[in-house]
């Protein structure tokens, strides 16, 4: 059971705008940065964001990141059938004193 | 150009010992505090150990609490991970990434534990 909570999977069209969500409490997402990654399986993480909603340079504007309260969100505009991976979202835990991650939510394009 | 490369994974039967090693390059290497993240066969990644710039600061998972031991030679810009009492639950490819907030992840290194 992952500290932070994504949906398994989602799904869109190429084309299409799709929203991953990452559910926390106080001691992480609430009062720490959020990063998010990208996996293609079989390759190591890619940063995506960091910062809740910053870009590291070479990540297009197609990915961007929010954060609410406890909860984080990663968007994708228009997305192509490159962007079919694992996704990630991470931060501290400052009660735990330890890293935590979401279970994954794997993109599928259809 | 940050690099971060790992080395010493293997097969290991239960209740043996690895030690993990981590080369960094491309950036001053005690500035920044580093990781230990692994990714079992076919599931998510799991955060397992931190260790800050100076090497006095140390974190675990309570899954590796008292088995792993996380250190640094930052004349070497190098990290370890010493494991002992290795379970099969620890099998995984065991990846080191940089910074509290990480941002660079290494390759990984494929450690199984089985008998």
């Amino acid at each position: 059971q992952s500290v932070l909570t994504q949906p398994p999977s989602v799904s869109a069209a190429p084309g299409q705008k799709v929203t991953i969500s990452c559910s926390g409490s106080s001691s992480n997402i609430g009062n720490n940065y959020v990063s998010w990654y990208q996996q293609v399986p079989g390759t190591a993480p890619k940063l995506l964001i960091y910062d809740n909603n910053k870009r590291p340079s070479g990540i297009p504007d197609r990915f961007s990141g929010s954060k609410s309260g406890t909860s984080a969100t990663l968007g994708i505009t228009g997305v192509q059938t490159g962007d079919e991976a694992d996704y990630y979202c991470g931060t501290w835990d400052s009660g735990l004193s330890a890293g935590v991650f979401g279970g994954g939510t794997k993109l599928t394009v259809l | 150009e940050v690099q971060l490369l790992e080395s010493g994974g293997g097969f290991v039967q239960p209740g043996g010992s690895l030690r993990l090693s981590c080369v960094a390059s491309g950036f001053t290497f005690s500035n920044y505090a580093i990781n230990w993240v692994r990714q079992a066969p076919g599931k998510g990644l799991e955060w397992v150990s931190a260790i800050g710039g100076g090497g006095f600061n140390t974190y675990y998972a309570d899954s590796v609490k008292g088995r792993f031991t996380i250190s640094r030679d930052n004349s070497k810009n190098t990290l370890y991970l010493q494991m002992n009492s290795l379970r099969a639950e620890d099998t995984a490819v065991y990846y080191c990434a940089r910074g509290l907030e990480i941002n660079y992840w290494g390759q990984g290194t494929l450690v199984t534990v089985s008998s």
